[in-house]
């Protein structure tokens, strides 16, 4: 069984400022873990992945994350927020072939 | 980049109708597409796992002669919802894996359904 636990259903920074999003995931085998960004009315982008190898992961529009084994954790950042951030993020979690799961999603908000 | 197509994005249609969603791999095969549901400031719920040349997989609680799913070829799956009413109101997602594990998957941009 997995899970996944975003912490923070709403998220408010300046914009300049860095933004940082908390995943906590649960797994009895090694994860692959996920970030995924909707904007409204919109299926989901992904932001970026975790498989295997390197524990820091680079993703589009200048999001990165790293994965702690010892924290059981994926946490989403990015140094600078723009408005155009400004959107619902999810954090996933799965195996090579089973289903993605989903946290329930915080809500970034930028404000000028 | 992998595409996935959904369509349509928006559908109204009175209660007892039959709404049919279509989920298209425009630029990749898929033998398995995923069906999820989204409730307005919810998280995406799984309904179903589509298998291209048999039937579905449905997950707990979800009924498989309400959401009617078919997967007849590698680059196209439905959904239809059957003698729709108002609480199957909803934002629907389909998601495709374009390599050989079920990650990662690319996501279409979703139909809302609104039942009168």
């Amino acid at each position: 069984a997995q899970s996944v636990t975003q912490l923070g259903s709403h998220v408010s920074v300046s914009e300049g400022a860095l933004v940082l999003l908390r995943c906590n995931y649960s797994s009895s085998v090694p994860p692959y873990l996920f970030w995924y960004v909707q904007y409204p009315n919109q299926g989901l982008q992904l932001l970026l992945k975790y498989t295997t190898g390197a524990t820091l992961v680079k993703g589009i529009n200048g999001f990165e994350a790293e994965f702690k084994k010892s924290e059981t954790s994926f946490h989403l950042t990015k140094p600078s927020a723009h408005m155009s951030d400004a959107a619902e993020y999810f954090c996933a979690v799965s195996t090579r072939y089973s289903t993605l799961t989903f946290g329930k999603g915080t809500m970034l908000l930028v404000s000028p | 980049g992998a595409v996935v197509s959904q369509h349509p994005s928006w559908v109204i249609c009175k209660s007892g109708t039959s709404v049919k969603i279509e989920c298209r791999s425009l630029d990749f095969q898929a033998t398995t597409m995923f069906w999820y549901r989204q409730f307005p400031k919810q998280s995406l719920m799984l309904m179903a796992t589509s298998n291209e040349g048999s039937k579905a997989t449905y997950e707990q609680g979800v009924e498989k002669d309400k959401f009617l799913i078919n997967h007849a070829s590698l680059t196209l799956s439905t959904l239809t919802v059957t003698s729709a009413h108002p609480e199957d109101s909803s934002f629907y997602i389909c998601s495709a894996p374009d390599g050989g594990s079920n990650q990662p998957q690319h996501f279409g941009d979703g139909t809302r359904l609104s039942i009168l």
